[in-house]
């Protein structure tokens, strides 16, 4: 049974820093299955794909908007998903959720972590 | 970046009648290994989105047969057969052929 449980988010001022957790249970798949994914939704907005990282941190890709800023990652001795997020913005503030890559796809997400940035 | 068109951004329904979503990419979805990686996600109100279809018209395990998914190239479409109350909620195409993964601007199914 898959379980993603997504945490770290909260209120960050301006130009500040987070790292959101994402802590994966995804019985049966072996770690060779676990290439992730984190999208973003802004309060009362759409869906915006960020980044992927295959399951050894061979492949990573980022969305053009947060390259630079932000950083994917994954502990495989931990089954836990990281995004490191660096010099925060306004229109940062959103429910960042994470997803497991099934078929080339977001086939299962978490329930998301609600970043907020403001002063 | 491959710009994703969703119409209409709205959607009323009668329940029990079909519903059409059409989605447009900007360029060609075929994958250099011939897949075509468009998929359609549901979120209903206050929960994490759902994918329905992946690949055109594949239907994930649990989604109902009322949903289907269809289309080629640039040109495709995600059909429920007769609407229900539980279909309620945004409606999303994304594509996933080509890094920098896009999403559609959402369709917001609801009852009238």
């Amino acid at each position: 049974q898959v379980q993603l449980v997504e945490s770290g988010g909260g209120v960050v001022q301006p130009g500040g820093s987070l790292r959101l957790s994402c802590a994966a249970s995804a019985f049966p798949f072996t770690k060779y299955d676990m290439h992730m994914h984190w999208v973003r939704q802004a309060p009362g907005k759409g869906l915006e794909w960020l980044a992927f990282i295959r399951y050894d941190g061979g492949d990573i890709h980022y969305a053009d908007s947060v390259k630079g800023r932000f950083t994917i990652s994954w502990d495989n001795s931990k089954n836990t998903l990281y995004l490191q997020v660096n010099s925060l913005r306004a229109d940062d503030t959103a429910v960042y959720y994470c997803a497991k890559d099934e078929r080339g796809s977001l086939w299962f997400w978490g329930q998301g972590t609600l970043v907020t940035v403001s002063s | 970046d491959v710009v994703m068109t969703q119409s209409p951004v709205s959607l009323p329904v009668t329940l029990g009648q079909p519903a059409s979503i059409s989605c447009r990419s900007s360029q060609s979805l075929v994958h250099s290994n011939g897949d075509t990686y468009l998929n359609w996600f549901q979120q209903r109100p206050g929960q994490s989105p759902r994918r329905l279809i992946y690949k055109v018209s594949n239907r994930d395990s649990g989604v109902p047969d009322r949903f289907t998914g269809s289309g080629s190239g640039t040109d495709f479409t995600l059909k429920i057969s007769r609407v229900e109350a539980e279909d309620v909620g945004v409606y999303y195409c994304m594509q996933g052929t080509h890094w920098g993964w896009t999403f559609g601007q959402g369709t917001k199914v609801e009852i009238k």
